[in-house]
């Protein structure tokens, strides 16, 4: 049972607008992460946290921007969205020395189409 | 640098068929390796993992290895069913203070009837 949640499931959204991307954990986790994923499947960090106050740039390169304010809560938020955004975005946290063994505890995404 | 190579897709196989798809891996030291299997519509769900070499992660009939002579955690199922039909993405993670995730380009596999 999912223990990490998103919403929306879906958004379609025109250009220009703003979103925020909704991204809540109950399992107390202090890493969390935002990936995005291409219609090819692959999968590109594009935010982390390492915990309250905390947060980093990933691997690729995103017009987006997160906040973390509380340890449970780690929204996305596209201040101008563009037809290029246009993509499923997974949030994901994780417990280093849990039972996860440093695995990754995901969300069920959000579908986002730009129009 | 620390990176993950899967087989490509699409694999398709009928059911009852044996599965197998490959990843290996590059890395310095001793990581934890994962499978994340990835329904349609769905996020990511670890389907399996190890954390040292020798070590078998096993759950719902599928089975990996960690091979460190090989550097490789190939997934094995003996009899596959339509229900298999997925995206699965083969993983390693070192843990430490980023505990970042290095995923390989996911497999889509499809199992027909």
């Amino acid at each position: 049972e999912a223990d990490i949640y998103q919403t929306p499931r879906y958004l379609v959204i025109g250009t220009g607008k703003k979103i925020t991307l909704e991204c809540s954990q109950t399992m107390g986790h202090d890493k969390m992460y935002w990936y995005q994923q291409d219609p090819g499947m692959e999968l590109h960090l594009i935010h982390y946290s390492y915990g309250v106050n905390s947060t980093e740039k990933g691997d690729l390169s995103s017009e987006s921007t997160v906040s973390r304010i509380r340890t449970e809560h780690f929204p996305l938020t596209l201040e101008s969205a563009r037809p290029s955004h246009t993509s499923q975005y997974l949030c994901a946290s994780s417990d280093p020395g849990g039972e996860s063994n440093y695995g990754y505890t995901f969300g069920s995404g959000t579908r986002l189409t730009v129009v | 640098g620390n990176s993950v190579t899967q087989m490509e897709g699409p694999v398709t196989l009928s059911e009852e068929a044996f599965l197998t798809i490959n990843c290996t891996y590059t890395a310095t030291g001793y990581p934890s390796l994962f499978w994340y299997v990835q329904y349609p519509g769905e996020g990511l769900q670890l389907l399996l993992k190890a954390t040292k070499a020798d070590d078998k992660g096993s759950n719902k009939g599928f089975e990996a290895t960690y091979r460190k002579e090989t550097t490789s955690f190939h997934l094995e199922k003996g009899s596959v069913q339509v229900s298999d039909s997925a995206v699965y993405f083969c993983a390693l993670n070192y843990g430490g203070a980023t505990n970042k995730l290095i995923f390989g380009t996911g497999t889509l596999l499809a199992v027909q009837p």
